[in-house]
């Protein structure tokens, strides 16, 4: 079966770092995806592995372990827009050409000053 | 561009109504994505379609739910007839080619069925 496992709440406070587990069990794996989501407003890209490792992009660094179904979000110097939803998602290449995504339910968190 | 643009933003409607939401997705992007999201299953993907072709509605609840491409700049995604547990918000996304990862979301439609 697909499953895709986040945790549901995270609370931190402004300039600390927070990590944001995903693990996941699908058919197969063709890409893993990070997406944010605002309260009321669509998700919006932040990261993809599709390759064991660390990619990083500026604030925002995603890991990911394809032996372990294993992913996380790592978010530096935490701002208070940085409060939001984030959404892991497995592209599944069991589908049909590869290319839909299972989400995850998400991680909502609350950054405070 | 503008976006992916979806209409209407919002839609109440009674249970037995029919209710059409519609996309239009980013010019020259070749898959289009319908998905609804609740806080019970979070983000679910219905259908997609890739260049004006369904390849996959699997995710489709049930016959009351259609879904169509008619050209590459325009979805329609039909409930009919339209059920409170119904309720959601609605996102069209589209995607440019197997070489590009990203989807790109349009803002949803909150369906609200009384």
């Amino acid at each position: 079966g697909q499953n895709i496992d986040q945790p549901t709440e995270m609370t931190a406070t402004e300039g600390a770092i927070v990590q944001i587990n995903c693990t996941y069990q699908t058919s197969g794996f063709n890409g893993l995806f990070w997406y944010q989501q605002h309260a009321g407003e669509a998700p919006t890209f932040l990261s993809y592995n599709v390759l064991d490792g660390l990619e990083e992009k500026g604030r925002f660094s995603s890991f990911l372990s394809r032996s372990k179904g294993y992913s996380y979000l790592l978010l530096k110097e935490l701002q208070m827009k940085d409060s939001a939803s984030y959404l892991c998602a497995v592209r599944d290449s069991g589908n049909q050409a590869g290319t839909a995504l299972i989400f995850g339910k998400g991680t909502t968190l609350s950054v405070s000053s | 561009d503008a976006g992916v643009i979806q209409s209407p933003r919002h839609e109440v409607t009674e249970m037995g109504q029919e209710v059409t939401l519609r996309c239009k997705p980013i010019s020259g992007h070749d898959y289009l994505f319908w998905y609804r999201q609740t806080m019970m299953r979070g983000l679910e993907l219905l259908i997609y379609f890739n260049n004006n072709v369904p390849i996959d509605d699997s995710g489709m609840p049930e016959d009351r739910f259609s879904a169509k491409m008619p050209n590459a700049s325009f979805s329609t995604l039909k409930i009919q007839p339209s059920e409170p547990r119904d309720s959601a918000v609605y996102f069209c996304a589209s995607r440019p080619g197997l070489d590009h990862n990203e989807q790109f979301f349009g803002p949803g439609t909150r369906l609200t069925v009384l």
